[in-house]
């Protein structure tokens, strides 16, 4: 199994930047890398995924490193509602050929005020 | 907005009884998702479906069973509930075929306690 490996936890103050790493070391050439985020009570929800160039939405940004090992989910003022646990994903093919999720244990970002 | 819907945000049951947990979408969405999310755990895929009438077993599911009798509806069946199923149950949808392709919704969760 494609398996990510995050910081179980990680702090930021409110308004500023926060880089949250992942490593991907195993990922195959042609998989996406995928951000889910899971506020309190809530489901998950897309944040954003790349391949091999830096992507931006209005949600966040994600830096995906030349070899394609590691990716940093980017957000670049913190807000308090951003405070929820990031999920890095990579897909799995499965022996029918379809794909699935392979979900990480994520990092908990906790925001300051 | 896509919706996913989960017929119970908190059920309750006992050792041995069977127990139904329903989803339901109203994208039109190709491939529906089961997952159960524990402590310490993350999520874990229980069964997948890619099209009706269609599953795919993920990665735990022993102890459980799906159906998928119309595109908008994906049940999840405990056939004999036991205490290690209790858990956060989690349903999503996402478009196209073949899976985990596209953007995955999620519904809100069903806290199952098994008692």
């Amino acid at each position: 199994d494609a398996k990510t490996t995050q910081p179980n936890s990680m702090e930021s103050n409110e308004e500023e930047p926060v880089h949250l790493p992942c490593n991907h070391s195993t990922i195959s050439g042609t998989d996406y890398i995928h951000w889910y985020r899971q506020l309190p009570s809530q489901g998950p929800e897309y944040v954003i995924h790349g391949l091999t160039s830096n992507v931006n939405n209005r949600m966040a940004s994600l830096a995906i490193a030349e070899d394609r090992k590691s990716s940093t989910l980017i957000l670049h003022r913190a807000t308090l509602r951003d405070a929820a646990v990031y999920y890095c994903i990579l897909r799995d093919l499965t022996t029918s050929g379809t794909y699935k999720y392979i979900f990480g244990t994520g990092t908990r970002l906790k925001v300051l005020a | 907005d896509v919706k996913v819907t989960q017929s119970s945000r908190y059920l309750v049951k006992r050792t041995g009884e069977k127990v139904f947990l329903e989803c339901v979408q109203d994208m039109d969405h190709e491939n529906m998702f089961w997952y159960r999310q524990d402590p310490g755990l993350g999520l874990r895929l229980i069964y997948f479906s890619y099209d009706v009438k269609m599953k795919e077993k993920g990665d735990i599911p022993e102890g459980y069973s799906v159906s998928r009798e119309k595109k908008e509806r994906f049940s999840l069946i405990l056939e004999s509930a036991s205490t290690n199923q209790t858990s956060m149950y989690l349903c999503a949808s996402s478009f196209g075929t073949g899976g985990a392709i596209y953007e995955q919704y999620f519904g809100p969760g069903t806290r199952l306690t098994v008692t």
